[in-house]
């Protein structure tokens, strides 16, 4: 069985700042891996993906995500965090099906 | 525009009153389900269905139903609602075949049962 963990329940960074949220999966063989975001009020938009080839992943919205299999993780990054950018983001992993596994969510708070 | 619809969006009602929230799209997706979202539990899947007539349960079924006699639509049913359904209910869709696949989601439906 597939299943994803986001250690970090809130994480509060400064506008302007770095942002990395942790994501961690198990699944038996090569996963696909998912970002999504949630703003406030609206339902969830994709991110960024991964099912193969370069580990580095980018997205919209200036994100990025790299995924480690030594570590069974999946990062997802931001050089410079906008103040748009509060949301809660969820990762999701889908294994030999294709029903996606979600993870608890993290929320982001960005301080002006 | 390709998209996921829901209705209502807010609905307040009382134990033991049926209703449905019904959930449409447009992008001709095989595969949709339904998510309650609560708050340290992030999503959890109700039920999905594989395509018309077929419906499968989720992690969370209990008080739930489902039908999917069309492609387009795929309505969730609470028979008799209770206070422990207060959440937010999502929809969403994708292309079945392949896991790396996106799921597309509908703007949720935040019901709360007094």
């Amino acid at each position: 069985a597939q299943s994803v963990t986001q250690p970090d329940i809130h994480i509060t960074v400064s506008e302007g700042a770095s942002l990395e949220l942790r994501c961690n999966y198990s699944y038996g063989a090569t996963p696909y891996l998912f970002w999504y975001v949630q703003s406030p009020g609206q339902g969830l938009q994709l991110l960024l993906k991964y099912f193969s080839g370069d580990t580095l992943v980018q997205g919209i919205k200036g994100f990025e995500a790299e995924f480690k299999r030594s570590q069974s993780s999946f990062n997802l990054r931001k050089p410079s965090v906008h103040w748009s950018d509060a949301a809660e983001y969820f990762c999701a992993v889908t294994g030999g099906s294709y029903i996606p596994t979600f993870g608890r969510g993290t929320s982001l708070i960005v301080h002006p | 525009e390709a998209q996921v619809t829901q209705n209502p969006r807010y609905l307040i009602t009382v134990t033991g009153k049926k209703l449905t929230v019904t959930c449409s799209q447009n992008m001709n997706h095989e595969y949709m389900s339904w998510y309650r979202q609560d708050p340290g539990l992030g999503l959890r899947q109700i039920y999905y269905s594989m395509n018309v007539e077929v419906t499968d349960k989720g992690d969370v079924p209990e008080g739930y139903k489902v039908s999917r006699k069309e492609k387009r639509n795929f309505p969730l049913i609470l028979e008799s609602p209770s206070p422990n359904q207060t959440s937010l209910y999502f929809c969403a869709s994708s292309v079945p075949g392949q896991a790396n696949n996106e799921q597309f989601f509908g703007p949720g439906t935040r019901l709360t049962v007094l």
